[in-house]
């Protein structure tokens, strides 16, 4: 069926480090991916995008990376702080206008 | 930055009751959706709404729930009969065009008792 998933649950790193958050979907016919991050007690807040055209795009610190061969996303957060902490969700869009389909998160814990 | 405002921040309603929860999408924003997400779990689907009618919705939104758009700025979504199992975080989200991401709230958390 339809999901997203991420690899792993929870991902410590130490203040500075990289961090890499990885995410594998199933429906090949989807076309547009967000991540988000959710911090506690707030809705999901948008980070980056990506279109089925693309296999890079990078943002301020972020960047994320499609695989529609493998069918994996990644989030890759350069320089990580303390204030990154929060669980990250990517989401898939089957189609332009249907609803998200998000995957169960991953935890990023950052010590400084 | 334009934001999703949500209200009430916490509801805490008995069972069987009816809840409305209140969403002010980002005004120029033509998409209109509700999430749920029960604790610990993933965020999932509830309904869209677009050009004043529902254009899609999960297995979750059954004939207990219903949305409406009563003004050109609320977006309201109805919980009839409210079980136990409604507890959980509802989170309303708008989009301008359909090349642009889903914004959301900081949410509605429901506490059915």
């Amino acid at each position: 069926g339809e999901s997203v998933g991420l690899h792993l649950p929870t991902l410590s790193v130490q203040e500075g480090d990289n961090s890499i958050i990885n995410c594998a979907y199933s429906n090949s016919a989807s076309d547009y991916f967000i991540w988000y991050k959710q911090e506690s007690g707030k809705g999901p807040q948008f980070i980056i995008d990506i279109r089925s055209n693309m296999d890079k795009r990078q943002g301020q610190r972020v960047t994320v990376l499609l695989n529609k061969t493998v069918k994996h996303l990644s989030l890759q957060i350069a320089a990580t702080q303390p204030g990154d902490s929060a669980v990250y969700f990517c989401a898939e869009n089957p189609q332009a206008g249907t609803a998200l389909i998000f995957g169960k998160g991953t935890t990023l814990s950052v010590s400084s | 930055e334009p934001e999703v405002t949500q209200t009430p921040s916490h509801q805490v309603t008995q069972m069987g009751q009816e809840v409305i929860l209140r969403c002010v999408p980002i005004s120029n924003h033509l998409y209109f959706y509700w999430y749920r997400q029960i604790l610990g779990q993933k965020v999932e689907f509830l309904v869209s709404f677009y050009n004043n009618e529902i254009s899609e919705k999960s297995e979750i939104f059954d004939d207990q729930f219903s949305v409406e758009r009563p003004d050109g700025s609320n977006f309201t979504l109805k919980i009839r009969s409210t079980k136990l199992e409604d507890s959980a975080m509802y989170f309303c989200a708008s989009r301008g065009r359909s090349n642009q991401p889903q914004h959301f709230g900081d949410g509605t958390r429901l506490s059915i008792l």
